[in-house]
């Protein structure tokens, strides 16, 4: 089955720098990726997605990289703030079926200011 | 646009009570809905997919008889916890696919999650 999962548990990072999560992922038959931000209590919040027929898509202070020969997925975040602090879950979907995602298993993003 | 409530955000009940909580896609409609769990600092586990009109699919492992999940309309699915133990105790968060918005229907709105706590 499907398998995501993080290099990092946790990431530490002063206010300011910039912060790179990463996620690998097992089938590569996944085709839609996605990252979430999660804050204690709350459920997921949406962040930025790719499709697998892209390599790079950058949005407002974020940019998400793939890379599938390997398997990789990266979120990168410019200049991060104290607000930028919270769980980060990339998640992939097959397509097909009912198009499940199905969630890595977190990077606790911790801002220092 | 695109949220996604439930309700209650919080409930406690006691062991051997039967609970439901209610996810509701506000303004647009959910053909399809998505029930997961998550323990504390723990990643999202996907329990059952629920279609309108239909009988919801289970991930493996997961007890239908205990976990059952209604999608009655296009806006809203129940999940009700039955004959709750406090192993249930989770947070539980819904979603809902709007097939009609772009990037090919792929994308979830989340709902803020159901804290539950079984004494």
């Amino acid at each position: 089955g499907e398998s995501v999962g993080l290099h990092l548990p946790t990431l530490s990072v002063q206010e300011g720098d910039n912060s790179i999560i990463n996620c690998a992922y097992s089938n590569s038959a996944s085709d839609y990726f996605i990252w979430y931000k999660q804050e204690s209590g709350k459920g997921p919040q949406f962040i930025i997605d790719i499709r697998s027929n892209m390599d790079k898509r950058q949005g407002q202070r974020v940019t998400v990289l793939l890379n599938k020969t390997v398997k990789h997925l990266s979120l990168q975040i410019a200049a991060t703030q104290p607000g930028d602090s919270a769980v980060y879950f990339c998640a992939v979907v097959v397509s097909g079926g009912y198009q499940k995602v199905t969630f890595g298993i977190g990077t606790k993003l911790q801002v220092i200011p | 646009g695109a949220v996604v409530s439930q309700h209650p955000s919080r409930v406690i009940c006691k062991s051997g009570t039967s609970v439901k909580i209610e996810c509701r896609s506000l303004d647009f409609q959910a053909t399809t809905m998505f029930w997961y769990r998550q323990f504390p600092k723990q990643s999202l586990m996907l329990m059952a997919t629920s279609n309108e009109g239909s009988k919801a699919t289970y991930e493996q492992g997961v007890e239908k008889d205990k976990f059952l999940i209604n999608h009655a309309s296009l806006t809203l699915s129940t999940l009700t916890v039955t004959s709750a133990h406090p192993e249930d105790s989770s947070f539980y968060i819904c979603s809902a696919r709007d097939v009609s918005a772009g990037r090919g229907g792929y994308e979830q709105y989340f709902g803020p999650g159901t804290r539950l706590t079984v004494t």
